[in-house]
């Protein structure tokens, strides 16, 4: 089956600075790869996805890059705020197992002021 | 729109004694429907997921039990609960077809 593992898991910047989160998978088969965001307590959320026919897709601060030859996945924030501190996961998901997420472990950012 | 209510948010239980959780999904039809438990600074384990009604897979051994009695309602249950099951249980649904999850507001439950 997928696995998913993802660095680092813990990750503090300064404010301002770029924070980069990485995933790798090891089913060539998945093809949709989705970002959360889970501030504590709280539910996770979608904040950006990528499908594998593309490469790059960015959405203001946030941006993730795909590359299925080497099958890892990234975040990229850009000017982090300290309301960006909170833990990222990242998740795969192919027909091989229908529509269920594996998920990565999760990553802790602190973006400090 | 879609939306997805989880209930009790917290929940503070007797080891020894049941459990019910209930989660609903409105404003879409056939939804894949999932439980996650989260323990305390940990990542998101798969419990059970449903792609229909009375279709429950089960991803982890344990004595947690999962049903879909309705199209748009997920109920997980414990007929006895031990500590070990404390931690915050999220429901999600996605589309029967692509498309991420969405959570719902999770359930912290403590076993004591």
């Amino acid at each position: 089956g997928e696995n998913v593992e993802q660095h680092p898991s813990t990750l503090s910047v300064q404010e301002g600075d770029s924070a980069v989160i990485k995933c790798t998978y090891s089913d060539s088969a998945s093809n949709y790869f989705p970002w959360y965001k889970q501030e504590l307590g709280k539910r996770p959320q979608l904040i950006i996805d990528i499908r594998s026919n593309v490469g790059e897709k960015k959405d203001q601060r946030i941006a993730v890059t795909l590359n299925k030859t080497a099958k890892h996945f990234s975040l990229h924030i850009t000017e982090t705020q300290p309301e960006d501190s909170a833990v990222y996961f990242c998740a795969a998901s192919g027909d091989n197992y229908g529509q269920n997420f594996v998920f990565g472990p999760g990553t802790r950012l602190s973006v400090l002021p | 729109s879609q939306t997805i209510h989880q209930w009790p948010a917290t929940l503070v239980q007797p080891v020894g004694s049941p459990l019910s959780l209930e989660c609903t999904v409105e404003g879409t039809s056939n939804p894949n429907l999932y439980w996650y438990r989260q323990a305390a600074g940990r990542g998101l384990q798969l419990l059970f997921y449903s792609v229909g009604i009375g279709q429950i897979s089960s991803e982890v051994p344990q004595n947690l039990s999962a049903s879909r009695p309705q199209d748009r309602q997920f109920i997980l249950s414990s007929k006895k609960l031990l500590l070990s099951d404390s931690g915050f249980y999220l429901c999600a649904w996605s589309p029967n077809r692509w498309g991420g999850y969405t959570f719902g507001s999770g359930t912290r439950l403590t076993v004591v």
